[in-house]
């Protein structure tokens, strides 16, 4: 089983250069997310899905922009990469079973640095 | 707005004592509580979930509880070993939607042989 992949793993962008970063997962998960993680400010909620054609804005959804065209994929794209912007980025899927929220399973993550 | 906080940030202990991890939120109201184990630079993997309805959660060596009129939940570790040394994050979510996740800021633990 794959879970959630993410690609790539390390990046490193110039100040203004774009970029997409790449989840996929193969449970057939109605949920996805995409979190940043930075020291002192743990986890944060960039954009989240609840179904393919429906995505919201979570707490820092500024610089980035999303879609999600398919249930496996959830690509994160970043317009123009800023150097507040260097941070682990983690993408997570989740679903509603009849017995009630699932957790929430993570990718290994994709540390990118902006310089 | 919904806050998660996790006390002590850092914990270091021997070999073989039992431990608590403990995770408060300020919102009470009908949330999920996930707890999740985090390896240096390494994803998320979870734990335990306690359902809003629950009352706690056990795997092996771990049991979570669950505790909403006070915005409690613990993370007891029974037995601790070098093994378990990571960073322990727990995170909320509405019912609903465990892909809004509001994390706390963790608790390194470290146990030492």
């Amino acid at each position: 089983n794959a879970g959630v992949t993410q690609t790539p793993k390390f990046q490193v962008l110039k100040t203004g250069q774009s970029m997409t970063l790449q989840c996929a997962q193969d449970m057939n998960h109605e949920y996805m997310s995409w979190y940043r993680q930075d020291p002192g400010m743990g986890l944060r909620l960039i954009h989240y899905s609840v179904g393919a054609g429906i995505t919201d804005q979570g707490e820092v959804p500024n610089g980035y922009n999303v879609s999600r065209s398919t249930t496996e994929d959830f690509p994160l794209r970043l317009l123009s990469a800023a150097p507040s912007q260097t941070s682990v980025y983690f993408c997570a899927s989740s679903y509603r079973s009849v017995k009630g929220d699932t957790e929430a399973f993570f990718g290994q993550g994709t540390r990118l640095t902006v310089v | 707005k919904q806050e998660v906080t996790q006390i002590p940030a850092a914990l270091s202990v021997p070999e073989g004592e039992n431990l608590v991890l403990n995770c408060s939120f300020t919102d009470s109201a009908i949330y999920n509580l996930q707890w999740f184990r985090q390896d240096p630079g390494k994803g998320l993997t979870s734990l335990l979930l306690i359902q809003s309805s629950q009352r706690e959660q056990t795997s092996g060596r771990l049991n979570a509880s669950l505790d909403k009129s006070s915005g409690r939940s613990t993370l007891y570790i029974a037995a601790s070993q070098p093994g378990d040394s990571a960073t322990y994050l727990c995170a909320v979510s509405r019912i609903g939607n465990t892909g809004k996740l509001i994390f706390g800021q963790g608790t390194t633990l470290q146990v030492k042989p």
